[in-house]
């Protein structure tokens, strides 16, 4: 069965320091894969989104990054954190046309 | 106009009563649609799809999907404590079938 590990589950990070958050899926091949973010009683943001190794389509031009450097990994990266940063960070994996399926998050509070 | 809306609520519904949650959608040539539970502080947990016009039912859960209208619902019967929690309506973009777009999501709490 296909299974998502995201991690860390929470993480306090002071401002302008750099952040990397990895997610990796089990069980499939292929997959597309998303980071979102979700401010504390909003709704989920689309951040990145990505078909294939290497390809990393990026939704709101912000401080953030992603890297896929493997077929299940996909990464996300900031080099200095904002005080805007600070959310719930969520990785989700697809196939095409199905539903995602979302690990369980980290909490990001940036200080 | 927002690609995917719903009420944010708090929706309020008496415990075995059942549920009526609705959202509505911008793009006409979407194929997917999908309804996603959110407990507080959770990720977000799938727990009805549907893709053809009609009602599609698991269990206490009932989606239904108005192509015409751009018009998807979710009834959930015989409604729990367990089911208070946020519901996201979430559906694909035809331009981008890679891509989904979630609503804000609606509030829903069961009263004892």
């Amino acid at each position: 069965s296909q299974t998502i590990h995201q991690w860390p589950a929470t993480l306090v990070q002071p401002v302008g320091s750099p952040l990397s958050l990895e997610c990796t899926v089990e069980g499939t091949s292929n997959p597309n894969l998303y980071w979102y973010r979700q401010a504390a009683g909003r709704g989920l943001q689309l951040l990145f989104y990505s078909v294939g190794i290497g390809q990393i389509s990026s939704e709101v031009p912000q401080n953030l990054s992603a890297s896929r450097p493997q077929d299940r990994q996909f990464i996300l990266s900031s080099k200095k954190l904002l005080l805007s940063d600070s959310g719930f960070y969520l990785c989700a994996w697809s196939v095409q046309g199905g539903g995602y399926t979302f690990g369980s998050g980290t909490r990001l509070t940036v200080v | 106009q927002k690609e995917v809306e719903q009420n944010s609520g708090p929706l309020s519904v008496p415990e075995g009563a059942i549920a009526s949650l609705n959202c509505t959608y911008s793009d006409r040539g979407s194929q997917s649609f999908f309804w996603y539970r959110q407990y507080s502080g959770k990720s977000p947990e799938l727990i009805m799809s549907i893709y053809s016009n009609g009602d599609k039912e698991d269990g206490r859960f009932t989606a239904q999907l108005n192509k015409a209208s751009q018009y998807v619902s979710l009834l959930i019967r015989d409604s729990q404590p367990s089911d208070s929690a946020t519901y996201l309506c979430a559906v694909n973009l035809y331009s981008s079938a890679s891509k989904i777009i979630f609503g804000s999501g609606t509030r829903l709490s069961i009263r004892p």
